[in-house]
C-alpha cells in the first residue's frame, strides 16, 4: 500500500509569506506527527495528533506555526510570516496507536529567501 | 526536555568492517527504535525494541534495549557501501506523555571504498 505522502517536495518562499505543507498519512493510521529537520541536525518534534484527542502542540516553536488534521486523515502544517530560520525539511509521520513505529514521508524542503 | 545523546556523530569505516553506535538518555523509555535516513528521503525504520534487555537482529543489524531502559546500541556487521547514511536512535516516552518519539542527533556513516 501507499506510504506517507507529503507535498510539495520542495518549496521556496520569500520571507514574510505564509506557506502550507500537506501530509497524507498511511490509511488507517490514527496517529500523525510533524517533525522538523534542520541541515545536518536531528529531528525536532513539532506537533502530534492522535485520533480525536486534542493535539500535542508542545513542540511548535512559535505562534506562527499551526497545524490541522481534517477528518482524522490529511494534515496541513501552516507557517505564517515565514522567517529565514524556518528553512528546514519538514517531515510528517504516521503510526497505528499504542507505541507502533512511525512511518515517515520524504519531507518538504522549505527554503525561505 | 528529553535529551538523547548519540555517538559517534560520524564515522568512516572500511568496507567489510563492523560498526557500532549507541544512544543514551537521561530518562527511561518504554520503546527504542533505530532509523536510517538516506539523502532526500525520510527516515526508515530498521529495528524496534520493546523490552528492557531485548536483543533483536535484522539481517546484518543487531540492536539491544539497555537493561536500565536509558540506552540502546546498534551494530552493523560486514558493512557495505549502501550502509552509508544517517542513523538515528529514537525513544518513546511513558504512555502518559503520549506516543511521540524523541530522536538522537544522528550518526553519519560513510564507508571508504
Amino acid at each position: 500500500g501507499a506510504g506517507v505522502s507529503q507535498s510539495p517536495s520542495n518549496k521556496v518562499t520569500e520571507k514574510g509569506k505564509d506557506v502550507e505543507l500537506r501530509c497524507d498519512p498511511i490509511s488507517g493510521h490514527t496517529a500523525l506527527y510533524w517533525y522538523r529537520q534542520s541541515l545536518g541536525q536531528g529531528l525536532e518534534f513539532l506537533i502530534y495528533f492522535q485520533g480525536n484527542s486534542a493535539p500535542d502542540k508542545s513542540g511548535l516553536p512559535s505562534d506562527r506555526f499551526s497545524a490541522e488534521r481534517t477528518g482524522g486523515s490529511v494534515s496541513t502544517l501552516t507557517i505564517q510570516r515565514t522567517q529565514q530560520e524556518d528553512s528546514a525539511v519538514y517531515l510528517c509521520a504516521s503510526s497505528l496507536a499504542g507505541f507502533s513505529p512511525l512511518h515517515f514521508g520524504n519531507g518538504t524542503r522549505l527554503t525561505v529567501t | 526536555g528529553q535529551q538523547l545523546n548519540q555517538s559517534p556523530q560520524s564515522m568512516f569505516i572500511q568496507e567489510g568492517e563492523d560498526v557500532s553506535m549507541n544512544c543514551t538518555s537521561s530518562s527511561i523509555f518504554n520503546t527504542w527504535l533505530w532509523y536510517k535516513q538516506d539523502p532526500g528521503e525520510g527516515p526508515v525504520l530498521l529495528i524496534a525494541l520493546y523490552k528492557a534487555g531485548e536483543l533483536t537482529s535484522n539481517g546484518r543489524l543487531t540492536a539491544q534495549f539497555g537493561i536500565t531502559r536509558k540506552d540502546s546500541f546498534l551494530n552493523i556487521s560486514a558493512s557495505i557501501p549502501s550502509d552509508v547514511g544517517i542513523y538515528f536512535c529514537a525513544g518513546q516516552l511513558e504512555k502518559s506523555s503520549g506516543d511521540k518519539l524523541t530522536f538522537g542527533t544522528g550518526t553519519r556513516l560513510a564507508v571508504r571504498p
